[in-house]
């Protein structure tokens, strides 16, 4: 069955701490998976995707195939980055678009 | 360039009334999307749209329903409401599923209130 999986619902931790937002992925074609972001008051929007390799916001995060992960990693959490973290999938030439259910980050002071 | 517009963006509703929701696009994007959103079951996906066809349908009761029209701009309506409808309905366009990179740019929502 296709899903996309993040296991927490919530994810705290302290500015300055280091930040990983798990997501796994189970897709038999060629996915392309995104990360989705969500602030406060805020329109969902794209945050990255794999297939740029970019870090926006000092956030990375890398397609592993042979894990069928895509985590989201930030070396030092901002209180800005609290927000509504969504992990997605999509395939190229269907219209399937697979949203994870989402982690709330909260950076505490 | 306009982003996704979404009308109206509140409402409040009763029982057993229906409800049609608006969506316009970003120009020249051809498939819109639309979500449900609430707080305990997250993002959930209703259906999609390209030229005019539904081509892929969420699990949702047939109350919930969409068209989308020849410019591109999508409504979806949904009858005979139930409380537990009340949520921030989401609208997300692309270009289409061609489009390699498949990113979704979504409305401010339509927050919908059932009481």
């Amino acid at each position: 069955a296709q899903r996309v999986t993040q296991p927490e619902k919530l994810l705290s931790v302290f500015k300055g701490a280091p930040v990983e937002l798990k997501c796994n992925y189970s897709y038999s074609g060629s996915p392309e998976l995104f990360w989705y972001v969500q602030y406060s008051r805020q329109r969902l929007q794209l945050l990255l995707r794999h297939i740029s390799r970019e870090s926006i916001k000092g956030f990375t995060a890398d397609l592993n195939k042979g894990e069928t992960s895509f985590h989201l990693k930030k070396p030092f959490a901002q209180e800005e980055d609290s927000a509504m973290y969504y992990c997605a999938l999509g395939s190229r030439g269907t219209y399937k678009y697979i949203f994870g259910t989402g982690t709330r980050l909260k950076v505490l002071a | 360039k306009a982003g996704v517009t979404q009308t109206p963006r509140y409402l409040i509703k009763t029982r057993g009334q229906q409800v049609t929701l608006s969506c316009s696009p970003i120009s020249g994007h051809r498939s819109v999307s639309w979500y449900q959103q609430t707080p305990g079951q997250g993002l959930q996906f209703l259906f999609e749209y390209f030229s005019e066809t539904q081509r892929n349908k969420g699990n949702f009761p047939g109350r919930f329903s969409g068209r989308q029209f020849s410019n591109s701009r999508s409504e979806m309506n949904v009858s005979t409401l139930e409380l537990g409808d009340s949520a921030l309905y989401l609208c997300a366009s692309r270009r289409g599923p061609m489009d390699g990179a498949n990113v979704l740019t979504f409305g401010a929502g339509s927050r919908l209130t059932v009481l």
